[in-house]
């Protein structure tokens, strides 16, 4: 089975801190994302990599950054958090190329305050 | 601008009924049509998909009827179950440099009543 893991379930943090958020994968994919979900907004993808160290940006990554420094790990960072950055965080792999079906993990409830 | 339009935005059923979520889309470029289920506190995960060179596909008690020309596709939940009631996502997918690039509905929040 495929699993994608979240380091944290619940995050609590005030403004202007730095956030970062982690996901492994433990299927070898090429491809991770960083989604973020919000109530009547469905999934809106952040960034997303393809390969280690390389990134792409999405439709909403203004105010976030990423890190892919090992294929099976991919960060999500939040430089200085803002009220309006309270979200659930979903990361996502796949093996990439033509695959369809992307993996999700359980997510992240990072409320900022 | 949404490009996969998705409604209803909720849905209630009796158990047994059907459900019906729909999605409409503009581009001809998507070439695959996924749906995917998502459980309180946990992360989506793959339902069903259908390529659009087919009309229908069953899966159990859950169908996707695609229509092609109209550019729409829904989902039919058969004798829904409470254990059914969960966010529904239909999304659309297309050929983005070597990679894919998968386009999402709002979702549908489906309850089932007992």
């Amino acid at each position: 089975d495929v699993k994608v893991t979240q380091s944290s379930r619940y995050l609590v943090k005030r403004t202007g801190e730095k956030v970062f958020l982690e996901c492994v994968q433990d299927m070898d994919h090429e491809n991770m994302f960083w989604y973020r979900q919000d109530p009547g907004l469905g999934l809106r993808l952040i960034y997303f990599s393809y390969d280690v160290k390389m990134k792409e940006k999405g439709d909403i990554p203004e105010g976030y950054s990423v890190s892919r420094e090992k294929k099976e790990r991919f960060s999500l960072i939040l430089e200085s958090a803002s009220t309006n950055q309270t979200s659930m965080y979903l990361c996502a792999s796949n093996t990439g190329g033509s695959s369809y079906e992307q993996y999700f993990g359980p997510g992240t409830r990072l409320t900022v305050t | 601008q949404q490009q996969v339009k998705q409604s209803p935005q909720s849905l209630i059923v009796q158990k047994g009924g059907i459900s019906i979520i729909n999605c409409a889309y503009e581009n001809t470029a998507f070439d695959y049509f996924p749906w995917y289920q998502q459980f309180p506190g946990k992360g989506p995960a793959l339902l069903i998909a259908i390529r659009p060179d087919v009309s229908e596909k069953k899966e159990g008690r859950f169908t996707i009827s695609f229509n092609k020309s109209a550019k729409q596709f829904s989902l039919h939940i058969m004798d829904s179950q409470p254990g059914d009631s969960a966010t529904y996502f239909c999304a659309a997918s297309r050929r983005a440099g070597n990679n894919r690039k998968l386009i999402w509905g709002l979702g549908t929040s489906l309850a089932v009543n007992p």
